[in-house]
This record gives structure tokens, sequence and C-alpha cells, in this order.
């Protein structure tokens, strides 16, 4: 069984900078695995920020950035806004079974 | 612009079968390298990727579900539906379909439907 994990909650202030990873029991992660990442606020669909580790939607702010950390995929705010605060997922392509993968989710808290 | 929408029963009772319906709008699965993808949602959990069918008709579903699931689609009338069999209270979510795209750098999930809540209950 397949499973991905991220932090469970993080705090940051408005104006900073927070790092969010997602790691497979798999080993490490790889561009192999084109990671996405999905803000969800309360109530609404998942929205798409990040697609194959770095990519970026027409639609992401630029304050959102994505990339490879220490065998993880990480997604990077930088100069949070209050809007920000939201539940975030990475999702993981595991190519050998050609099957995705959630992550838990991350709530961010912007406080 | 890419649309896509979920629809099907509100309520279902145990050991029935959960029929939806996702319609899309701006691209054709006639179209190489496009699919579709299910994802779920339990009230106040995580997302759960179910599964996904392509452009070519080839299907892929989550290990832990897959005897249950099936997807097909109808290219005709831009639709793509999902069949889960033998439902459980647990089955209890939001059902969102997506629309999928890949190529050799890039696989990646971008236009969402606003999802429908599937309430499993007798």
């Amino acid at each position: 069984q397949t499973v991905v994990t991220q932090e469970p909650s993080l705090t940051v202030s408005p104006g900073g900078t927070v790092t969010l990873t997602c790691a497979s029991s798999t080993g490490p992660v790889t561009s192999g695995y084109f990671p996405n990442w999905f803000q969800q606020k309360p109530g609404q669909a998942p929205r798409a920020l990040i697609y194959s580790t770095t990519n970026k939607h027409s639609w992401t702010p630029a304050r959102f950035s994505g990339s490879l950390l220490g065998g993880k995929a990480a997604l990077t705010l930088s100069g949070v806004q209050p809007e920000d605060e939201a539940e975030y997922y990475c999702l993981l392509f595991y190519g050998g079974v050609q099957h995705y993968v959630f992550g838990p989710g991350t709530k961010l808290t912007v406080l | 612009q890419i649309t896509l929408k979920e629809s099907g029963p509100t309520l279902v009772k145990p050991t029935q079968t959960l029929t939806l319906t996702c319609t899309f709008s701006g691209f054709s699965l006639s179209t190489s390298a496009v699919g579709v993808g299910w994802i779920r949602q339990p009230p106040g959990k995580a997302l759960e990727w179910l599964g996904v069918i392509y452009w070519d008709d080839d299907k892929r579903y989550t290990p832990s579900l897959k005897s249950r699931l099936t997807i097909t689609m109808d290219t005709s009338k831009n639709q793509v539906v999902l069949t889960m069999t033998n439902m459980d209270p647990v089955d209890t979510a939001t059902y969102y379909c997506a629309h999928f795209a890949y190529s050799h750098y890039d696989y990646y999930f971008d236009y969402w439907g606003q999802g429908t809540l599937v309430t499993v209950s007798s």
C-alpha cells in the first residue's frame, strides 16, 4: 500500500514564507512522480496550483512555487497572503502501476 | 474554456450501485493525451483518487476499489460515467471529476467539477 505523507498543519505570518512537503513511502520523490499541488478552501472544489514538480498553471499566483527538496516534493509560498489560508494537497503519479495517490493534506493557517 | 459538472443521485442505499455522470465541455476525449479522472472526498477528510479514463479508452483504478469501480465514456455526448457497486456508508463523500492531460514530460489534473455529495444511508 503506497502512502503519501504531508505535514498535518503549518502556521505562517502574513508576508512570510512557508514550505510544505510531500513524501512517498516508496522512497525519494523525483520528477518522475510528476508532483501536482492543489489548494482547497472550505466548501470549494480543489484548485490546481502546480504540476510536474515546478510548473504553474496560468492562474497560479507568482508567490507559489514547486520544487524537490530532500527527497520530497515541496510547495513554497513566498509573501503569504491571508487568502492563502487553506488545505493543500499533493498528488503523486506512480508510473509502474499507473495510478495516482493524494497526500492527506496540510492545513495552512495564516496568523 | 473547460468546464465539468457531476450529476447523479444524492442518496443511495447500502449495497446499491452508484452511477455518476461527468458532463464536460471545452475539450474532447477523442483528442490524444487527455482524460477524465474521478476523485472523492468524505466529509472533513482528504481527497482520494479513484480512477481515470484516457482518450484511447484505457482505464486505471485505485487498487483498493478496483473490483467495485467502472469508468466509461461517451465521446458523442462528452460524458464520462463512474459506476461503483456495493455502496456502503463509508463511501459517503463528495465526488469530483477532473480534466487530465499528459505528455512525456507532464501529467496534471487542472480543471475540476464542482463536486456532488453522495450520501449512503438506509
